[in-house]
């Protein structure tokens, strides 16, 4: 099975940085998913990395590490829309369904 | 807009009620996942369906089932309602179940259950 963790809340300030981890353990490992998610809305996808390293995508980039079962979500120039729930999911390599199994996910609060 | 629909959007019943969520997936994709959300729970697996058959079943109530038809939309349907089962179902599609990267899942904006 999976085990996921990740902070329950954080805080940042408007236009600050906010990095959100993320570790994981799991027989296999098939990627790793980030989802933005707004109370009572649906989860839209962020990023899915499978190889190790830092993956840029605007404002928003995310960092994976194999070996150390890490990952991070890095967000830059932070905005008040940027307050949301970011949930962490990692889809194994084995079973054959491949179904990504998703951590409690991390409330970040952003105060101007 | 991911392009996942589902209806109701929000449902009230009575314990020991039936209930029926609806589901289409976004053009063009075969798979279907439901997904239940609570506040204490986070965001659990239920079932997956490809292409109209059962693929990978998780923590779903034997109360709960689900089918895909064979237009690929699908339907969750919750039986013997207890309070516990308050919660955002959701539904999320994507095209290919398999390891392939890039490999998606889009969810829609879920149905609001309340049993009272």
């Amino acid at each position: 099975g999976q085990n996921i963790d990740q902070p329950t809340e954080m805080t940042a300030t408007e236009g600050a940085i906010v990095q959100i981890n993320c570790t994981y353990q799991t027989s296999g490992f098939n990627g790793l998913f980030w989802y933005q998610q707004h109370a009572g809305e649906a989860p839209t996808f962020l990023s899915y990395n499978v190889l190790d390293g830092l993956e840029e995508k605007g404002r928003f980039s995310s960092f994976l590490s194999r070996s150390k079962g890490y990952s991070y979500l890095l967000l830059k120039e932070l905005q008040m829309k940027d307050s949301a729930s970011y949930l962490c999911a990692v889809r194994p390599a084995s079973g054959g369904s491949y179904i990504p199994t998703f951590g409690r996910g991390t409330s970040l609060i952003v105060h101007p | 807009d991911s392009g996942v629909t589902q209806t109701p959007k929000h449902l009230i019943t009575a314990t020991g009620q039936r209930v029926t969520l609806r589901c289409s997936p976004r053009s063009g994709d075969l798979s279907v996942y439901w997904y239940q959300q609570s506040l204490d729970q986070g965001l659990q697996f239920l079932i997956q369906y490809y292409n109209g058959e059962e693929r990978a079943k998780g923590n779903i109530l034997e109360r709960f089932s689900a089918q895909q038809f064979p237009d690929l939309h699908s339907e969750l349907n919750l039986s013997s309602l207890e309070l516990g089962d308050s919660a955002l179902y959701f539904c999320a599609s994507s095209n290919n179940p398999g390891p392939l990267s890039g490999n998606t899942i889009y969810f829609g904006e879920g149905s609001w259950l309340t049993v009272v």
